[in-house]
């Protein structure tokens, strides 16, 4: 049973087209995040979104939309892909509130790869 | 030994001996630890937390130390195994908030 999901796993892409990245998890959680890890393994968080709405927007080019039709889901749409979009996309999935398993859980990842 | 520079930092041990892998963290206010495991072509996994108002805990085969007052982290495995070969990083967190702050990472080598 996966638990976080992703599609595709990998991306090529050329310059200038605009993709779309699913995320799905079925843990019930109600928060959810995008993160980019670059070629040197750097983890950054992108987007959070908790019940559907967005909480935390890192300082991300507008060309990145992250989009929740509902708590299970958060979907990555990039728009006019540039070469420096190449790198690794993480989504993951965490419980709110105060409670003691507050940590995330990680897809599998997807690369982009853009000519 | 381990290497730090323009590349990721890596640390390479003997199978069965025990591991060390710092972090330094950045935000005096954070108050709950992370460290994952990434293997390769997968996502980051959960190992193991702490709450700052710990200074140790411990899993099998692994335990986690905070130093406050430094700001350091460190990941200790015991009897490494060539499994344990993976990237691992460290992740603050502040006031049961959403954003984690990821360390660099370390690269663990087993030899065998």
């Amino acid at each position: 049973d996966t638990a976080v999901s992703q599609t595709p796993k990998y991306l090529v892409t050329q310059m200038g087209n605009d993709k779309s990245i699913k995320c799905e998890q079925n843990l019930g959680h109600d928060t959810m995040y995008w993160y980019k890890q670059d070629s040197k393994k750097f983890l950054k968080i992108m987007f959070s979104y908790n019940n559907k709405e967005l909480i935390i927007n890192e300082t991300v080019p507008n060309r990145f939309s992250p989009k929740s039709p509902d708590k299970a889901h958060l979907n990555l749409h990039i728009n006019s892909l540039e070469l420096g979009d190449s790198a690794v996309y993480f989504c993951a999935s965490s419980p709110r509130g105060r409670r003691r398993d507050h940590t995330q859980y990680f897809g599998p990842g997807t690369r982009l790869t853009v000519l | 030994g381990e290497s730090v520079g323009l590349h990721l930092p890596t640390l390479s041990v003997q199978e069965g001996d025990n591991s060390i892998i710092n972090c330094a963290y950045s935000n005096s206010a954070s108050d709950y630890f992370i460290w994952y495991k990434q293997e390769s072509g997968k996502g980051p996994q959960f190992i193991i937390d702490i709450r700052s108002n710990m200074d140790k805990r411990q899993g099998q085969r692994v335990t986690v130390l905070l130093n406050k007052t430094v700001k350091h982290l460190s990941l200790q495995i015991a009897a490494t195994q060539p499994g344990d070969s993976a990237v691992y990083f460290c992740a603050e967190n502040w006031n049961y908030g959403q954003n984690f702050v990821f360390g660099p990472g370390t690269r663990l080598s087993v030899l065998p």
